[in-house]
């Protein structure tokens, strides 16, 4: 019964391949993000989308892209993996600001770029 | 960069001690939230603390909130082995609604 899901859970590739992590959410919220974690730095945010049509990008943003499908649908992009990008993955949802920003994680992928 | 930097970075005592670790941050904020991370999982929100705010309880959990020094603290009482995880501390300063997490502070509860 999860209400953000994210796939694939687990994932092993190649420096320079081309990889996409899905994220989906059924809590109905406008607002996604994708963070990476890294042992002793906590959640760094990636990007960030409010709506379908808005995109945003976080502090760590480079050598990544994402799309926003649709509201329930937000999908990140490692155009040639390198690495340092190696990290635990997350997605969130949140609702409007009248929620005052609550986050909701999804299980998180663990990506190794060999 | 990160806005949160928490205190103790690990912590272990024994069940039935109360658990309190430690946040400060930068910057103003419109609230300061507390999330539970066990190991490898996603994050989970704990508790919500509002700028005016100076103090806040759920079940066994309480926080406190000095703006004045830019910190927080989050209070286990009378913990479990149940609570052994990782917390970490998140500033909402209402840029755009981001949450800016702080490093974390893994705490073990043994028996």
């Amino acid at each position: 019964d999860a209400d953000v899901t994210q796939t694939p859970r687990n994932r092993i590739t190649k420096t320079g391949k081309r990889i996409m992590l899905e994220c989906s959410q059924t809590k109905g919220h406008d607002r996604m993000y994708w963070y990476r974690q890294d042992p002793g730095l906590g959640l760094r945010l990636i990007y960030y989308s409010f709506d379908v049509k808005d995109i945003n990008k976080g502090e760590i943003s480079d050598g990544y892209s994402v799309s926003r499908q649709a509201q329930a649908k937000f999908s990140l992009s490692l155009e040639s993996a390198i690495p340092n990008q190696t990290a635990l993955y997350f997605c969130a949802t949140s609702d409007s600001p009248g929620g005052h920003n609550e986050q909701f994680f999804g299980p998180g992928t663990r990506l190794t770029v060999l | 960069s990160q806005q949160g930097e928490e205190d103790p970075q690990a912590l272990s005592i024994q069940e039935g001690e109360n658990a309190t670790m430690n946040c400060s941050y930068k910057t103003s904020i419109n609230n300061l939230q507390w999330y539970r991370q066990n190991s490898g999982r996603g994050l989970v929100h704990l508790i919500l603390i509002r700028s005016n705010e100076r103090e806040k309880h759920s079940g066994r959990l309480r926080v406190t909130l000095d703006t004045s020094k830019k910190s927080s603290s989050l209070l286990i009482t009378a913990s479990r082995a149940a609570d052994t995880a990782s917390y970490f501390c998140a500033t909402d300063a209402g840029t755009a609604s981001k949450l800016t997490f702080g490093t974390g502070t893994r705490l073990q509860v043994t028996l």
